[in-house]
This record gives C-alpha cells, sequence and structure tokens, in this order.
C-alpha cells in the first residue's frame, strides 16, 4: 500500500540554526498539507498546496517558515532561524480525488 | 470555520462497544463530518466520514443526529489496538476542502 515519506524521522537543532523536513506525497496527489502538532494538541495546518500552488499558508509563520514544491511532487517545509517555540510534530498528509488525507509518520523537532 | 466539540479522554473496556460523541453546533450545510484517529507515535489516520446518513465500513460506524449538530462514531469493540486520539472534524466540502483538527478525545482501553 503507498504511503507518504517523511524524514528524517526525528531532528535535534540548536535555536537560530536552520532545519528543513522533506515529503513525498503518495504517486499522483496533487493536494499536499504540512501541518504542526504540538504535544496534547491536535495537528495544526501550516500550508497547503494543490500541485505546485500554495492555496493556504494563512497559519504559517512567514517571517521564519517557508515551504515550496516546485514540481508539484514532493515537498520541502523550512524553518530559519529555528526558535524554542518550534519544538513539535511536523506533520505531511497527500490527498488524491477522494476525501481521504494520507498522513505520513511525522518528523519529531525538537530545539534546544 | 465551524468548530467542534469532543470530551478530553474516555475509559472503554475491552470487547466492549464505544460511542465517542462529538458537538457541532455551528456546522454548515456543506460541511462534511469526518472522523480520524491517531495512534501513539504515528500520523493520524482516517476512520469514516459522513454528510446526513447513519455510514458503516469495516472499521466503525457513525451516527449522525437529524439536526446534525451533533455525531457519535461508534467502535462495536474495542480493542486495545483502539487506544487512539480520536478526532471529529468538519471538512468544508466548497474551495479547498480544508479541515480543521480539534484536540480530541483520547480513548482508553482497559484489558
Amino acid at each position: 500500500e503507498a504511503e507518504v515519506a517523511q524524514s528524517p524521522r526525528y531532528k535535534i537543532t540548536e535555536k537560530s540554526q536552520a532545519v528543513a523536513f522533506w515529503c513525498d506525497p503518495i504517486s499522483g496527489h496533487a493536494t499536499l498539507y504540512w501541518y504542526r502538532q504540538i504535544l496534547g494538541q491536535g495537528p495544526e495546518l501550516l500550508v497547503q498546496f494543490q500541485d505546485e500552488s500554495v492555496v493556504d499558508d494563512s497559519q504559517l509563520p512567514k517571517d521564519r517558515f517557508s515551504a515550496e514544491r516546485l514540481k508539484g511532487v514532493d515537498s520541502t517545509l523550512k524553518i530559519q532561524p529555528a526558535e524554542l517555540g518550534d519544538s513539535a510534530m511536523y506533520l505531511c498528509a497527500s490527498r488524491g480525488n477522494s476525501y481521504e488525507q494520507y498522513f505520513g509518520p511525522g518528523t519529531r523537532l525538537t530545539v534546544t | 470555520d465551524a468548530k467542534t466539540t469532543q470530551p478530553n479522554s474516555m475509559e472503554s473496556n475491552e470487547e466492549e462497544p464505544v460511542h465517542l460523541p462529538c458537538n457541532h453546533s455551528t456546522i454548515s450545510g456543506t460541511d462534511y463530518i469526518h472522523w480520524y484517529r491517531q495512534l501513539p507515535s504515528q500520523g493520524p489516520e482516517y476512520v469514516i466520514h459522513g454528510l446526513t446518513s447513519n455510514v458503516n465500513n469495516r472499521m466503525a460506524s457513525l451516527a449522525i443526529a437529524e439536526d446534525r449538530k451533533s455525531s457519535t462514531l461508534i467502535l462495536h469493540r474495542a480493542t486495545l489496538r483502539d487506544a487512539a486520539v480520536y478526532y471529529c472534524i468538519l471538512r468544508d466540502f466548497e474551495g479547498y476542502q480544508k479541515v480543521t483538527f480539534g484536540t480530541g478525545t483520547k480513548l482508553q482501553v482497559i484489558p
């Protein structure tokens, strides 16, 4: 069964450093999402892509976060500079023509 | 965005049915009701969804109130593998179908 791939699974970085996460959605899925999940809370949508275009980035802290999906396939989420409050799980999900979002295993970020 | 309200936590005995409630009093006519669950250390996974009628699949059943202001996810026989956080979510059918997760209900299954 096809899955959403994410890497790395775990990342420890010092504050003020740059960090990047990668997501490979299920093949053929046009919609891709990045979520941030703080411990004990539900996932919060950061950015949504339709193919290579951003359709919702209203909750993305644009002063330090950026996201791209250049060829409409895989995607990268970057944080620069990282802050202590960015420690969280970063989840990627994709959706095809159906209603169901498929989530990857996430990247656990710890900022020290 | 329309919001949902769920209890923070619930307990169930193994092999007993579980009814997980969700209130969504401000639901609009174009909102679908979705349920996802998140097992420990994993990303969320889809469980079931519906619009007006009750729905059944291999994982669960979804009972939707006639006025659509509440719904209930039913697990017919809870197993230890069902211990997870269950999220009730409204999906806007229009536009880019954004979903907003709340804090969910943490289900504990007691052997």
